[in-house]
């Protein structure tokens, strides 16, 4: 699977976009992005993944660039409760590629 | 929709002992996987399982094995504890393999004294 890098940490005002950035420049046709987020001792939460288009949902939007080389996670009205550790991880699609790779990811604080 | 839990939520253990962790998948769920989280770090794939078997594993010593049972819930058992095994425990499940997305359960937290 592709490595990863993220910013170690964020800070985000309550109610204001949050963006964070993953470059994944490694990635290759068939893998996909996907991010997960971990709230203070609980397991990971998954948010979103992708393969080439943007994708939407109730929590959030994935941006990915047309290279693929870099995507980024946008929250779009920051709570409290987003603050947490966000993991961007680039997962082949293929029998035998079933493991995630977690890196360190970025603590994202959201600041009231 | 029941979704994936873990038993027991702690655990206090020795260097030396044994310790099972149990996952129950989230309804409709075939396979399920097996992290390690040390403190401070993303979590490490420990094995996979699919429809009972064993389907991938991580840079883990076989002093970590696991299981799968009919109805899909799976134990993660470890011998020989050492005090580096301290460390939370996460279960995921999903639906088939490949790309399929990993569902994470709350966790086990043990503690090796």
């Amino acid at each position: 699977d592709a490595k990863t890098t993220q910013p170690t940490s964020m800070d985000c005002a309550e109610g204001r976009a949050a963006n964070l950035p993953c470059n994944h420049s490694t990635i290759s046709g068939n893998e996909y992005v996907y991010w997960y987020r971990q709230i203070h001792s609980q397991g990971p939460q998954y948010i979103i993944h992708g393969l080439k288009n943007n994708e939407t949902n109730e929590m959030a939007s994935l941006i990915i660039t047309e290279d693929r080389k870099s995507s980024t996670l946008i929250l779009p009205h920051a709570t409290l409760r987003d603050t947490a550790v966000y993991y961007c991880i680039v997962r082949g699609a293929n029998f035998g590629n079933e493991k995630l790779t977690f890196g360190t990811g970025t603590r994202l604080t959201i600041i009231p | 929709e029941t979704g994936v839990t873990q038993s027991p939520t702690h655990l206090i253990k020795t260097r030396g002992q044994q310790v099972t962790l149990r996952c129950s998948s989230q309804s409709g769920h075939n396979t399920v996987s097996w992290y390690q989280q040390a403190l401070g770090q993303g979590p490490q794939f420990i094995f996979q399982y699919y429809r009972e078997e064993e389907n991938g594993r991580g840079n883990f010593p076989p002093r970590f094995s696991g299981l799968q049972f009919p109805n899909y819930s799976s134990e993660l058992n470890v011998n020989a504890l050492e005090l580096d095994d301290s460390a939370l425990y996460l279960c995921a499940s999903s639906l088939g393999l490949g790309s399929e997305t990993q569902y994470f359960g709350p966790g086990t937290r043990l503690l090796v004294l």
